[in-house]
Protein backbone atom coordinates (compact mmCIF):
# COMPACT_ATOMS: atom_id res chain seq x y z
CA UNK A 1 0.00 0.00 0.00
CA UNK A 2 1.55 3.59 -0.82
CA UNK A 3 1.74 5.82 2.17
CA UNK A 4 4.62 7.63 4.30
CA UNK A 5 6.63 6.34 6.73
CA UNK A 6 8.10 8.40 9.51
CA UNK A 7 10.24 6.55 11.71
CA UNK A 8 10.87 6.16 14.86
CA UNK A 9 7.82 6.45 16.46
CA UNK A 10 9.07 7.22 19.83
CA UNK A 11 12.58 9.26 20.57
CA UNK A 12 14.22 10.12 24.00
CA UNK A 13 17.26 12.34 23.54
CA UNK A 14 19.60 14.47 26.02
CA UNK A 15 19.87 17.98 25.60
CA UNK A 16 22.74 19.36 23.36
CA UNK A 17 22.40 16.20 20.92
CA UNK A 18 21.27 16.62 17.44
CA UNK A 19 18.28 13.83 16.28
CA UNK A 20 17.43 12.86 12.70
CA UNK A 21 13.57 11.96 12.05
CA UNK A 22 13.02 10.09 9.05
CA UNK A 23 10.26 10.23 6.41
CA UNK A 24 9.72 8.08 3.68
CA UNK A 25 6.93 7.81 0.82
CA UNK A 26 6.13 5.84 -1.93
CA UNK A 27 3.34 7.84 -3.83
CA UNK A 28 5.08 9.52 -6.05
CA UNK A 29 4.00 12.73 -4.93
CA UNK A 30 6.34 15.87 -5.83
CA UNK A 31 6.18 17.98 -2.23
CA UNK A 32 6.83 16.74 0.92
CA UNK A 33 6.48 19.23 4.16
CA UNK A 34 7.45 18.88 8.22
CA UNK A 35 5.37 19.82 10.93
CA UNK A 36 5.48 20.46 14.17
CA UNK A 37 2.52 19.98 16.49
CA UNK A 38 2.17 20.88 20.19
CA UNK A 39 -1.02 21.07 22.44
CA UNK A 40 -3.41 23.34 21.71
CA UNK A 41 -0.98 25.31 19.13
CA UNK A 42 -2.17 23.30 16.44
CA UNK A 43 0.43 22.41 13.72
CA UNK A 44 3.05 24.77 12.48
CA UNK A 45 5.09 24.35 9.41
CA UNK A 46 9.04 23.89 9.86
CA UNK A 47 10.05 23.03 6.26
CA UNK A 48 8.49 22.08 2.93
CA UNK A 49 9.82 20.91 -0.36
CA UNK A 50 8.22 21.18 -3.58
CA UNK A 51 10.84 19.13 -5.63
CA UNK A 52 13.89 17.29 -5.44
CA UNK A 53 17.14 19.22 -4.68
CA UNK A 54 14.80 21.99 -3.46
CA UNK A 55 13.52 23.23 -0.14
CA UNK A 56 11.74 26.38 1.63
CA UNK A 57 11.78 27.57 5.43
CA UNK A 58 8.23 27.50 6.58
CA UNK A 59 6.79 29.35 9.58
CA UNK A 60 9.20 28.22 12.81
CA UNK A 61 12.33 26.73 10.72
CA UNK A 62 14.77 28.11 13.00
CA UNK A 63 16.96 25.19 15.14
CA UNK A 64 16.05 22.29 11.91
CA UNK A 65 17.44 21.20 9.14
CA UNK A 66 16.13 19.28 6.18
CA UNK A 67 17.95 17.75 2.77
CA UNK A 68 15.86 16.06 0.00
CA UNK A 69 18.17 14.72 -2.20
CA UNK A 70 15.66 11.81 -3.34
CA UNK A 71 12.05 12.25 -4.49
CA UNK A 72 11.19 9.64 -1.81
CA UNK A 73 12.86 10.90 0.97
CA UNK A 74 12.44 14.30 3.48
CA UNK A 75 14.57 13.94 6.87
CA UNK A 76 14.15 16.20 9.56
CA UNK A 77 17.12 17.20 11.94
CA UNK A 78 16.03 18.81 14.86
CA UNK A 79 19.76 20.51 16.23
CA UNK A 80 20.67 21.56 19.46
CA UNK A 81 19.98 25.41 18.48
CA UNK A 82 16.26 24.48 18.75
CA UNK A 83 15.02 25.91 22.34
CA UNK A 84 12.09 23.56 22.92
CA UNK A 85 12.19 20.16 20.46
CA UNK A 86 10.12 18.26 22.31
CA UNK A 87 6.74 17.82 20.16
CA UNK A 88 5.12 15.61 17.83
CA UNK A 89 6.35 15.68 14.21
CA UNK A 90 4.33 15.04 11.02
CA UNK A 91 5.68 14.30 7.58
CA UNK A 92 3.13 15.37 5.02
CA UNK A 93 3.14 15.17 1.31
CA UNK A 94 0.96 16.07 -1.77
CA UNK A 95 0.65 15.13 -5.38
CA UNK A 96 2.18 18.43 -6.44
CA UNK A 97 3.84 21.45 -5.41
CA UNK A 98 1.88 24.64 -4.59
CA UNK A 99 0.55 25.98 -7.69
CA UNK A 100 -2.08 28.47 -7.00
CA UNK A 101 -3.79 27.47 -10.39
CA UNK A 102 -4.29 23.89 -10.29
CA UNK A 103 -6.74 24.04 -7.45
CA UNK A 104 -6.10 22.83 -3.47
CA UNK A 105 -3.37 19.99 -3.05
CA UNK A 106 -4.91 17.46 -0.63
CA UNK A 107 -1.95 16.33 1.80
CA UNK A 108 -1.27 13.08 3.14
CA UNK A 109 0.20 12.80 6.48
CA UNK A 110 2.59 10.47 8.17
CA UNK A 111 2.20 8.34 11.88
CA UNK A 112 4.07 11.09 13.53
CA UNK A 113 7.37 10.90 15.10
CA UNK A 114 7.31 11.86 19.37
CA UNK A 115 10.75 13.44 20.46
CA UNK A 116 11.15 14.17 24.35
CA UNK A 117 14.32 15.59 24.89
CA UNK A 118 15.28 15.04 28.93
CA UNK B 1 -3.44 36.84 4.89
CA UNK B 2 -5.58 33.44 5.26
CA UNK B 3 -6.09 32.43 8.75
CA UNK B 4 -8.45 29.92 10.54
CA UNK B 5 -9.94 30.16 13.67
CA UNK B 6 -11.98 26.91 15.65
CA UNK B 7 -13.31 28.59 18.65
CA UNK B 8 -14.00 25.49 20.96
CA UNK B 9 -10.71 23.81 21.86
CA UNK B 10 -12.93 21.05 23.41
CA UNK B 11 -16.46 19.81 22.99
CA UNK B 12 -17.62 17.24 24.88
CA UNK B 13 -20.86 15.37 23.97
CA UNK B 14 -23.04 12.24 24.66
CA UNK B 15 -22.91 9.30 22.32
CA UNK B 16 -26.02 9.55 19.41
CA UNK B 17 -26.07 13.56 20.18
CA UNK B 18 -25.64 15.85 17.52
CA UNK B 19 -22.26 17.71 17.52
CA UNK B 20 -21.12 21.25 15.78
CA UNK B 21 -17.65 21.97 15.40
CA UNK B 22 -16.62 25.37 14.43
CA UNK B 23 -14.81 27.04 11.99
CA UNK B 24 -14.14 30.36 10.60
CA UNK B 25 -11.31 31.53 7.75
CA UNK B 26 -9.89 34.45 6.51
CA UNK B 27 -8.64 34.18 2.89
CA UNK B 28 -7.78 37.31 0.11
CA UNK B 29 -7.45 34.25 -2.30
CA UNK B 30 -9.60 31.19 -3.82
CA UNK B 31 -11.11 29.47 -1.19
CA UNK B 32 -10.08 26.06 -0.43
CA UNK B 33 -11.19 24.39 3.02
CA UNK B 34 -10.56 21.04 4.41
CA UNK B 35 -11.53 19.32 7.72
CA UNK B 36 -8.74 17.01 9.01
CA UNK B 37 -9.19 14.11 12.02
CA UNK B 38 -6.65 12.80 14.32
CA UNK B 39 -7.01 9.72 16.19
CA UNK B 40 -4.61 9.57 19.68
CA UNK B 41 -0.59 9.28 18.51
CA UNK B 42 -1.80 8.99 15.01
CA UNK B 43 -1.13 11.40 11.75
CA UNK B 44 -3.84 13.68 10.29
CA UNK B 45 -6.58 12.09 7.64
CA UNK B 46 -8.73 13.82 5.20
CA UNK B 47 -12.39 13.74 6.66
CA UNK B 48 -13.71 16.46 3.79
CA UNK B 49 -13.01 19.00 1.62
CA UNK B 50 -14.74 22.56 -0.46
CA UNK B 51 -12.66 23.35 -3.64
CA UNK B 52 -15.81 24.55 -5.30
CA UNK B 53 -19.36 23.59 -6.44
CA UNK B 54 -22.36 22.50 -3.93
CA UNK B 55 -21.57 24.51 -0.19
CA UNK B 56 -22.44 21.17 1.46
CA UNK B 57 -19.75 18.35 1.70
CA UNK B 58 -20.00 15.23 3.10
CA UNK B 59 -16.95 12.58 4.41
CA UNK B 60 -18.06 8.65 4.03
CA UNK B 61 -18.75 8.45 7.93
CA UNK B 62 -21.51 10.67 7.84
CA UNK B 63 -19.89 14.33 8.64
CA UNK B 64 -20.98 17.18 7.20
CA UNK B 65 -19.60 20.73 6.71
CA UNK B 66 -21.07 23.65 4.51
CA UNK B 67 -19.20 26.45 3.01
CA UNK B 68 -20.54 29.55 4.02
CA UNK B 69 -19.38 32.54 2.70
CA UNK B 70 -21.27 35.41 4.09
CA UNK B 71 -20.28 33.97 7.45
CA UNK B 72 -16.57 33.22 6.43
CA UNK B 73 -17.48 29.55 8.43
CA UNK B 74 -17.05 25.99 7.42
CA UNK B 75 -18.94 24.22 10.30
CA UNK B 76 -18.47 20.26 10.65
CA UNK B 77 -21.65 18.55 11.76
CA UNK B 78 -22.74 15.51 12.63
CA UNK B 79 -26.26 14.32 13.64
CA UNK B 80 -25.55 11.62 15.81
CA UNK B 81 -22.38 10.67 16.94
CA UNK B 82 -20.31 7.37 17.91
CA UNK B 83 -17.67 6.72 20.67
CA UNK B 84 -15.22 6.10 17.42
CA UNK B 85 -15.57 9.47 16.95
CA UNK B 86 -13.55 10.49 19.80
CA UNK B 87 -10.68 12.49 18.28
CA UNK B 88 -9.03 16.23 17.34
CA UNK B 89 -10.85 17.55 14.07
CA UNK B 90 -8.83 20.44 12.62
CA UNK B 91 -9.77 23.25 10.11
CA UNK B 92 -7.88 24.34 7.46
CA UNK B 93 -7.45 26.62 4.66
CA UNK B 94 -5.16 26.44 1.55
CA UNK B 95 -2.83 29.76 1.93
CA UNK B 96 -0.97 31.00 -1.04
CA UNK B 97 2.60 28.67 -0.48
CA UNK B 98 0.77 26.04 2.45
CA UNK B 99 -1.80 24.71 4.34
CA UNK B 100 -2.82 26.59 6.81
CA UNK B 101 -4.48 24.99 9.77
CA UNK B 102 -6.39 26.00 12.92
CA UNK B 103 -5.62 25.29 16.48
CA UNK B 104 -8.01 21.91 16.75
CA UNK B 105 -11.08 20.94 18.93
CA UNK B 106 -11.35 17.60 20.78
CA UNK B 107 -14.03 15.90 20.33
CA UNK B 108 -14.58 13.95 23.30
CA UNK B 109 -18.19 11.41 23.10
CA UNK B 110 -19.09 9.85 25.76
CA UNK B 111 -21.36 6.83 27.07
Amino acid sequence: DGGITQSPKYLFRKEGQNVTLSCEQNLNHDAMYWYRQDPGQGLRLIYYSQIVNDFQKGDIAEGYSVSREKKESFPLTVTSAQKNPTAFYLCASSPQGWDTSSGANVLTFGAGSRLTVL
Amino acid sequence: AQSVTQLDSQVPVFEEAPVELRCNYSSSVSVYLFWYVQYPNQGLQLLLKYLSGSTLVESINGFEAEFNKSQTSFHLRKPSVHISDTAEYFCAVRGTDKLIFGTGTRLQVFP
